[in-house]
């Protein structure tokens, strides 16, 4: 069985700090990662896309991956009350679909 | 200029009763796909179908049933509703099956069986 764990909040971070989110994967064959990011009422929108090891810059937003040890982060520099939003991390494990976590509650705190 | 869009948005109804839901995309991809969100936020992948034809069946129900009649629409047919089958149900659509390719997704129905 192939799954993503993130753990599920909800994470509280101050304005303007870094939110940092993890997720954790089940095999070491997954070849693509997706950050989305779900307000609430409405659909999942891609915030970033990361297929090498290492870390993939995006504006405020930093994705981090560690094939070796099966996490992928996200790190949002500077947080906005805006940012507040249930974030899901999705893996595609070389298949032709993907699997979502369960999403990590994310609250920016004015 | 709506990307994915679905029909209905909300849909209420008795349990017993057959029910569908429509989706379009014009973003001209090659693959669309049903997934399913229940209360506690967990999306999962339902269908998909690649250029009319399906490529994934998950284990769904058979009252279920996606009908793709051209590559920009696909629909998801549900008979005799149960209770457990209140959910949010997106749609989604990538340009074409694989491995790195992002999916993006309509507004979602939210669906009540009562």
């Amino acid at each position: 069985q192939k799954e993503v764990e993130q753990n599920s909040g909800p994470l509280s971070v101050p304005e303007g700090a870094i939110a940092s989110l993890n997720c954790t994967y089940s095999d070491r064959g997954s070849q693509s990662f997706f950050w989305y990011r779900q307000y609430s009422g409405k659909s999942p929108e891609l915030i970033m896309s990361i297929y090498s090891n290492g870390d993939k810059e995006d504006g405020r937003f930093t994705a981090q991956l560690n094939k070796a040890s099966q996490y992928v982060s996200l790190l949002i520099r500077d947080s906005q009350p805006s940012d507040s939003a249930t974030y899901l991390c999705a893996v595609n494990f070389g298949n032709e679909k993907l699997t979502f976590g369960t999403g990590t509650r994310l609250t920016i705190i004015p | 200029d709506t990307a994915v869009s679905q029909t209905p948005k909300y849909l209420v109804t008795q349990m017993g009763n057959d029910k569908s839901i429509k989706c379009e995309q014009n973003l001209g991809h090659d693959t669309m796909y049903w997934y399913k969100q229940d209360s506690k936020k967990f999306l999962k992948i339902m269908f998909s179908y690649n250029n009319k034809e399906l490529i994934i069946n998950e284990t769904v129900p058979n009252r279920f049933s996606p009908k793709s009649p051209d590559k920009a629409h696909l629909n998801l047919h549900i008979n005799s509703l149960e209770l457990g089958d209140s959910a949010v149900y997106f749609c989604a659509s990538s340009q074409r099956t694989g491995v790195g390719e992002t999916q993006y997704f309509g507004p979602g129905t939210r669906l009540l069986v009562l």
